[in-house]
Formats: structure tokens, sequence, C-alpha cells
């Protein structure tokens, strides 16, 4: 079946260093991946997503690239920041299954420190 | 233009009681989607409706559990005589049309967290 996993937390980083958390998908066929963020009290936002192999996701700062090969799609950030302190949820959606019925990680709370 | 919008934000029922929680999705959009947050754990979806229709409620609990989307009104996610398990944040996401929700790009509201004593 389709499943996504991605690295425990949570993650605490001193602001301006470089974040990396990794998820990896199990599925058949060919899904489009995302990242979603929730940010304290709010419901999940889309942060970016990739719809086939080898393309890049990026917005604010935030990048992942679909590697089909590792069947990855980390999530990367240069220099974070205080205001990215969040619950970062990678998932999938393959379109054998019911449109819109994505397939979420666990999450991954990031704590960034001034 | 008004986000997903759900109620009430926070639900607190005991055992055996009824708890009903509200989604009115984005201005425009026809499709809902209920997901399902536990303690500690990523969203579980539950059920996919459009108007008067449900497409798919693969991950519904197959007792005490019901969605609906009727042509007036907000969608209503009901769940009969609760249990401590139930205690959750519930989230509801909408999109506008097929193909948005093909591309997997949903509009979430800010749930509603039911503590169930």
């Amino acid at each position: 079946g389709n499943s996504v996993t991605q690295m425990e937390g949570p993650v605490t980083l001193s602001e301006e260093a470089f974040l990396t958390i990794n998820c990896t998908y199990t599925a058949t066929g060919y899904p489009s991946l995302f990242w979603y963020v929730q940010y304290p009290g709010e419901g999940l936002q889309l942060l970016l997503k990739a719809t086939k192999a080898d393309d890049k996701g990026s917005n604010k700062g935030f990048e992942a690239t679909y590697r089909k090969e590792t069947t990855s799609f980390h999530l990367e950030k240069g220099s974070v920041q205080v205001s990215d302190s969040a619950v970062y949820f990678c998932a999938l959606m393959n379109y054998g299954g019911s449109q819109g019925n994505l397939i979420f990680g666990k999450g991954t709370k990031l704590s960034v420190k001034p | 233009n008004a986000g997903v919008m759900q109620n009430p934000r926070h639900l607190v029922r005991r055992r055996g009681q009824e708890a009903r929680l509200r989604c009115s999705p984005m201005k425009g959009h026809s499709h809902v989607y209920w997901y399902r947050q536990l303690p500690e754990e990523g969203l579980k979806f539950m059920v996919y409706l459009q108007k008067e229709n449900i497409i798919d409620e693969s991950g519904m609990p197959k007792e005490r559990f019901s969605a609906e989307f009727p042509k007036e009104g907000p969608s209503i996610l009901r769940i009969q005589q609760v249990v401590r398990g139930d205690s959750a944040a519930y989230f509801c996401a909408s999109s506008p049309n097929m193909g948005t929700a093909n591309t997997g790009e949903l509009f979430f509201g800010e749930g509603s967290r039911l503590t169930v004593l």
C-alpha cells in the first residue's frame, strides 16, 4: 500500500541553521508529493509540491526534490527563522486512489530558537 | 475571501453523548474532506464528500461516525455515543473542483478539537 515515513521529531535548531527533514514514501505508480506545514493552533497549509520525478518544489526558502530512485522527498532550508517553528507533514497522493485522499506522514515538529 | 470555517473550535463531551462538527468550505469549493489527527499522529483521511454525495468513506469507522454535505449549509461530521478514543483534532479541507482535487492542494480549516471525558 501507500505510505509516508518522515524522520522523528522534535527537531530543535538555532536561528540561521540549515534544516533537513527526511521523507521517504512507498507507492505504486507515480504519486505526487507534498509538504504541508501546521503552525501552532492552525490548520495545515500547503508549503510546496512536486508532481513528477526530478521536479523541485520550492516556497518561502524551503525546497524539496522528488527523487524516484530513492523514493524520497526531503525538505530543506538553508537558514531557518524562529517563525518557521511548526509541524511539517510530508504527504503523497496516488491517483489510483480517491481524489483528495492525501496520505500523510506523522509530522515532524520543528522548534527554532533565537 | 474567508477560508475554510470549522466550528466549534473546541468541544467537550462526556462518554455516550453525541458530537457534531461543522465545516463550511471556502467560497466556490464544492469538495469537502474530513481528516482526524490523533495525539502525536499524522492526519488520517476519513471521508470525501461533494454536495449531497459521499464519494469515498473508506477512512470512516464503521460504527457511530457519519458525514453529510447537504445542498445547503455546512458539511457535518457526526459522532454518536462518543468514547475517550474519539478525542482528537478533526480537520476539514476543501477544494474547488476535480482538477484541483487531483493535484492534492487542499485548503484546511483550523480544526475542531474534541475532548471526551
